[in-house]
């Protein structure tokens, strides 16, 4: 069946401005998670959503980022007035309410120059 | 959420089994020990999980000893494509975030 899918796989941006990150999980799955993927910083978590919860916003690094989930379904990742330090490959996953098992998308590469 | 050690890296051959050795000694008791695997340019990939003991898939075998200090990730006869970073992490029972460290990055050469 279908992964969790993310767009756009690229995306170069200047510095100050505003990216949007989407991540269409699969479906059914209840919980959604971001990270991010810098050189030489290793798998980093950002966000959690499950169900209808309150999100966990514990590993936003900045106020510059936020994310929502829309109907329990695609979630878009917002990082706003963007710096240099904000290049990373950003990567969205999903997980079946029934297992700890997380699935996680092919990523976005965004880099700001 | 317990600190995980492994070695930064390992070097393999063809048909060899390798095995990747990953400490957390402060494990809590609800606490699972899960692998996921990671190649160049893609997301992780989910390997095995387990609480103690053995448990064996198709793809590895995990070990476990009693006190769970630790756990052995077993991957038989490796291949070429098994060449990827290999991420021990323990996840907390009601918990789901997951806190990688820097990985194993394991090579197998010809």
């Amino acid at each position: 069946g279908a992964g969790v899918s993310q767009s756009p796989s690229n995306k170069v941006t200047e510095k100050g401005k505003d990216v949007e990150l989407r991540c269409d999980p699969i479906s059914g799955h209840t919980a959604l998670y971001w990270y991010r993927q810098s050189l030489g910083q290793g798998l980093e978590f950002l966000i959690y959503f499950q169900g209808n919860s309150a999100p966990d916003k514990s590993g936003l690094p900045s106020d510059r980022f936020s994310a929502e989930r829309t109907g329990g379904s695609v979630s878009t990742l917002t990082i706003q007035r963007t710096q240099q330090e904000d290049s990373a490959v950003y990567l969205c996953a999903s997980r079946p309410g029934t297992t700890y098992e997380q699935y996680f998308g092919p990523g976005t590469r965004l880099t700001v120059t | 959420l317990a600190k995980t050690t492994q070695p930064i890296s390992m070097d393999s051959y063809e048909g060899q089994e390798v095995n990747i050795t990953c400490s957390h000694n402060n494990i809590a008791t609800n606490d699972y020990i899960t692998w996921y695997q990671q190649f160049p340019s893609q997301g992780p990939r989910f390997i095995i999980q387990g609480y103690k003991t053995k448990v064996t898939n198709e793809v590895a075998s995990l070990f476990i000893p009693a006190d769970r200090k630790s756990s052995t990730l077993s991957l038989p006869r490796v291949s070429l494509s098994d060449t990827a970073v290999y991420y021990c992490l323990v996840v907390s029972g009601g918990y789901n975030k997951l806190i990688f460290g820097a990985g194993t990055r394991l090579a197998v050469h010809p």
